[in-house]
């Protein structure tokens, strides 16, 4: 099992570009979540699925989309990307609602 | 709202025991965790505690919660270099169905040889 993989694992934007942030598991995982992850304060939810075909909005969800397709694969896109963008993106994925939320390696974006 | 709050820095010599606190302000808290994140990796589940537990131990770690005060710890007995992280304590709340965790601001642990 490759567990959680994340593509890229750096990217350079200029501001107003758009993105798309990569995520996989190959665990048949429900549960998919993307967090950032800004000095100091932690991570930050921005969007989950609880399945292929739901997601919904976490804690800092502007500026965002997300979808889900399959049970794998949970995109995240950056419509035109700002500066306040610029962080390090974790993707997770867990069995349970309340199990082991096992993390990718991130990304670290920054935008200009 | 819900909030998690730790200290953001614990230095210890080699062998000693570290203590990492953590407290937390949502009262239907479901299940308590922590993260630990070792430079430039994501983050990888040390242990967790169901809140109707006072008390779990595995190995040199033991997890303390005074679900009254609301206040979780970690003590890493023994603690060697290789334990220097960033370590995150993390709640989620029975009253939510999302399972959605919430995350202190992480505890950068320093072991001196």
């Amino acid at each position: 099992n490759a567990g959680v993989t994340q593509t890229p694992k750096f990217q350079v934007l200029k501001t107003g570009q758009s993105m798309t942030l990569q995520c996989a598991q190959d665990m048949n995982h429900e549960y998919m979540s993307w967090y950032r992850q800004d000095p100091g304060m932690g991570l930050r939810l921005i969007h989950y699925s609880v399945g292929a075909g739901i997601t919904d909005q976490g804690e800092v969800p502007n500026g965002y989309n997300v979808s889900r397709s399959t049970t794998e694969d949970f995109p995240l896109r950056l419509l035109s990307a700002a500066p306040s963008q610029t962080s390090v993106y974790f993707c997770a994925s867990s069995e349970f609602l309340y199990g082991e939320q096992f993390f990718g390696p991130g990304t670290r974006l920054t935008v200009l | 709202g819900e909030d998690v709050e730790q200290s953001l820095f614990l230095s210890v010599r080699e062998g000693d025991s570290s203590v990492i606190n953590c407290t937390y302000t949502d009262s239907s808290s479901t299940y308590l965790y922590w993260y630990k994140q070792e430079p430039g990796a994501g983050l990888q589940l040390l242990t967790y505690i169901f809140s109707n537990m006072d008390m779990k131990q595995d190995q040199r770690l033991t997890v303390l919660l005074n679900k009254k005060d609301k206040h979780l710890s970690l003590r890493i007995a023994d603690t060697q270099t290789g334990d220097s992280a960033i370590y995150f304590c993390a709640e989620t709340s029975g009253s939510s169905n999302t399972g959605k965790l919430i995350f202190g601001q992480g505890t950068t642990l320093q072991v001196k040889p």
